[in-house]
């Protein structure tokens, strides 16, 4: 199984401001499967990137994803105040087993 | 537009077994490359993936869970359902149903339902 970790576990920051959040991934994710999810306070998670860098239906280009192997980075280039929440990594290397990150909360600094 | 939701008892007794039912609308359960999953989320914590089942059957679950999971599908009533046995206070979580397009990310997701486990 793939462990994630995420980083930092907070990070507080203001609006307009660039956010670098980080997953590590414990093997090589293979052909970099990997996605971000933004999750608010009693909803659901809502999906942002896929294959490491692919935005998903409807994502600003605020967001963006890079990486591969074992390292991966989601950026938002300019915090508005509708991002800040907590954001998940997942890894789909295999459809056989999945792993999420335990997740970084973005805070209002 | 494709619609998830989550439907099931809130609460369940230790050592029962926990069953959620996931109806979806604007779109067949059946048709093909298709995968359906569930993820959990327990209070305060993160998502944990419990398993997913391919659109011909074939079923794929957390190592962490397998003993204890059985996801099915219904094509006629364009379902799939979570079964949890032998559930503990440690299987009390936000259950979402949601779709993992090629297997793997979810593309779209439920709203989510509340289960706890207590006597």
């Amino acid at each position: 199984e793939i462990v994630l970790t995420q980083s930092p576990a907070t990070l507080s920051l203001s609006p307009g401001e660039r956010a670098t959040l980080s997953c590590g991934a414990s093997q090589s994710v293979s052909s970099s499967y990997l996605a971000w999810y933004q999750q608010k306070p009693g909803l659901a998670p809502r999906l942002l990137i896929y294959d490491a860098s692919s935005r998903a239906t409807g994502i600003p280009d605020r967001f963006s994803g890079s990486g591969s192997g074992t390292d991966f980075t989601l950026t938002i280039s300019r915090l508005e105040p509708e991002d800040f929440a907590v954001y998940y990594c997942q890894q789909y290397g295999s459809s056989s087993s999945l792993t999420f990150g335990g997740g970084t909360k973005v805070e209002i600094k | 537009q494709l619609q998830l939701q989550e439907s099931g008892p809130g609460l369940v007794k230790p050592s029962e077994t926990l069953s959620l039912t996931c109806t979806v609308s604007g779109g067949s359960i059946s048709s093909s490359s298709y995968y359906w999953g569930w993820i959990r989320q327990p209070p305060g914590k993160g998502l944990e993936w419990i398993g997913s089942i391919y659109y011909s059957g074939s079923t794929y679950y957390n190592p962490s869970l397998k003993s204890r999971v059985t996801i099915s599908v219904d094509t006629s009533k364009n379902q799939f359902s979570l079964k949890l046995s032998s559930v503990t206070a440690a299987d009390t979580a936000v259950y979402y149903c949601a779709r993992p397009k090629r297997g793997g990310y979810m593309d779209v997701w439920g709203k989510g339902t509340t289960v706890t486990v207590s006597s």
